[in-house]
C-alpha cells in the first residue's frame, strides 16, 4: 500500500521550455504533498509543501513563479518548472501523506531527473 | 531548530556482518524520527519510524533502529548485512508544529555491503 506514482521519470528539454511534473497518490489519499529537490550526492532539499485545495507554502528562497505547484485533488499535485534553465537540472522528488500530524511517514514517488540543455 | 546529522559519509560492511548506520539528532519536544533507503535514480523508501513507545523500533527489511532520549540518537541496525543493503539511507527528524508533517533530512549515508 501507499503508492506514489511521479511522472515523467526523466525529461531532457531546451533552455526556456516549462515541464510539468505529476505526482499522484495511488492509493490513498494525500492531504498533503511535499517537493523536494536533490543534488548529487547530496541530501533533500525542501521546496514546498502543497495541501489539497489551498496554496502551497514555499520555503525560503524557493521561487514561487518559477516553480508552480498545483495540488487540485487528494491524489494529484503538479509541479510546473517556468522557463527552465540548465541551472534548474536537478532530481525532483514528490512525497504524500494521508494523514494529519507528524507521525505518518511520507511516502515518496520515484523522482524526475530533469536535465535542461 | 530542528537538525539532524549523520556523521558518516560512507559505510563499508561484509555481507553477513553487523550493519550500524548512525544518526542524531536536535529538536525541540518529542522528536519523530524516521529512516528512508534510497536506490540509484529512485525515490525514498521508507524503513521504520520512533514516535513513542519501546525504544527499539523494527522495520522493514530486517532493519531496526533504537531511540537513545540521553544521547539523542536514533542509529539504524541490521544484525547481518546483505549486498542488495547497498544504498544511500536517510535519517529525517520531524517538525512543523502540533499539525506539521516537514522532514529535515541528515545528509545521508552511503552503505557498500561487498560480498
Amino acid at each position: 500500500g501507499a503508492v506514489v506514482s511521479q511522472h515523467p521519470s526523466r525529461v531532457i528539454c531546451k533552455s526556456g521550455t516549462s515541464v510539468k511534473i505529476e505526482c499522484r497518490s495511488l492509493d490513498f489519499q494525500a492531504t498533503t504533498m511535499f517537493w523536494y529537490r536533490q543534488f548529487p550526492k547530496q541530501s533533500l532539499m525542501l521546496m514546498a509543501t502543497s495541501n489539497e485545495g489551498s496554496k502551497a507554502t514555499y520555503e525560503q528562497g524557493v521561487e514561487k513563479d518559477k516553480f508552480l505547484i498545483n495540488h487540485a485533488s487528494l491524489t494529484l499535485s503538479t509541479l510546473t518548472v517556468t522557463s527552465a534553465h540548465p541551472e534548474d537540472s536537478s532530481f525532483y522528488i514528490c512525497s504524500a501523506t494521508g494523514g494529519v500530524g507528524g507521525n505518518q511517514p511520507q511516502h515518496f514517488g520515484d523522482g524526475t531527473r530533469l536535465s535542461i540543455l | 531548530a530542528q537538525s539532524v546529522a549523520q556523521p558518516e559519509d560512507q559505510v563499508n560492511v561484509a555481507e553477513g556482518n553487523p550493519l550500524t548506520v548512525k544518526c542524531t539528532y536536535s529538536v525541540s519536544g518529542n522528536p519523530y524520527l524516521f529512516w528512508y533507503v534510497q536506490y540509484p535514480n529512485r525515490g525514498l523508501q521508507f524503513l521504520l519510524k520512533y514516535i513513542t513507545g519501546d525504544n527499539l523500533v523494527k522495520g522493514s527489511y530486517g532493519f531496526e533502529a533504537e531511540f537513545n532520549k540521553s544521547q539523542t540518537s536514533f542509529h539504524l541496525k541490521k544484525p547481518s548485512a546483505l549486498v542488495s543493503d547497498s544504498a544511500l539511507y536517510f535519517c529525517a527528524v520531524r517538525y512543523g508544529g502540533a499539525a506539521g508533517n516537514k522532514l529535515t533530512f541528515g545528509g545521508g549515508t552511503r552503505v557498500l555491503v561487498k560480498p
